[in-house]
């Protein structure tokens, strides 16, 4: 099994341009989450969905920031326009359900440097 | 909503040495319990589990019970090693849905 695949694993931006960070679940992973991970906030969740429906966006910090997931393997994270305190790991996560019990599996993470 | 919270790292060990990283949680209910462990440069990955009250979940040595009347899920480990240096993170399964409430994270180095 590959595992949760993310793109770029770096990216280095200047202020005002856009970003988009991509994902590829887990095949069968009928959940999909998208977090960002930062020293002073630590991991938060973004937005999560479900069989390609967004469930819960309350965490997407304001509107320069957008998710889509097209089909059930493929998944993105746009920033536009990016601003310095974008600057964070991004992580993709996915899992079977959306049982409590379930067990998340984490990408490796996109390091975002925005300049 | 739930809300976890972590002892406050860095901690650092000597190789050998016993481990504990405190975790508590508050919940509407009873949650599943997690710990995640994060290796330099990695996305996390499920270090253990436990989904009921008395539960112990344990792997790689590392051992943690969901304690429902300390609200309390301590993760523990008898003896470091450098390989271990990593970092910790507590997590709460949501009442519903897979939404994971996460702790602050807690730095572990192990020394040789």
């Amino acid at each position: 099994d590959a595992g949760v695949i993310q793109s770029p694993r770096h990216e280095v931006t200047e202020m005002g341009q856009e970003v988009t960070l991509r994902c590829k679940p887990i095949s069968g992973h009928d959940y999909l989450f998208w977090y960002r991970q930062t020293m002073m906030r630590g991991l938060e969740l973004l937005i999560y969905f479900n069989n390609n429906v967004p469930i819960d966006d309350s965490g997407m910090p304001e509107d320069r920031f957008s998710a889509k997931m097209p089909n059930a393997s493929f998944s993105t994270l746009k920033i536009q326009p990016s601003e310095p305190r974008d600057s964070a790991v991004y992580f993709c996560a996915s899992s079977v359900s959306g049982g409590t019990q379930e067990t998340q599996y984490f990408g490796p993470g996109t390091r975002l440097l925005v300049l | 909503g739930n809300s976890v919270t972590q002892m406050e790292g860095p901690v650092t060990l000597s190789e050998e040495a016993f481990l504990t990283i405190n975790c508590t949680y508050t919940a509407t209910g009873y949650p599943s319990l997690f710990w995640y462990v994060q290796y330099p440069g990695e996305g996390l990955q499920l270090l253990l589990k436990a989904t009921k009250a008395d539960d112990k979940g344990s792997n790689k040595g590392f051992e943690a019970t969901y304690r429902k009347e300390t609200t309390s899920f301590h993760l523990e480990k008898g003896s470091v090693q450098v390989s271990d240096s990593a970092v910790y993170f507590c997590a709460a399964g949501g009442t519903s849905y897979g939404k994971l409430t996460f702790g602050q994270g807690t730095i572990l180095t192990v020394h040789p």
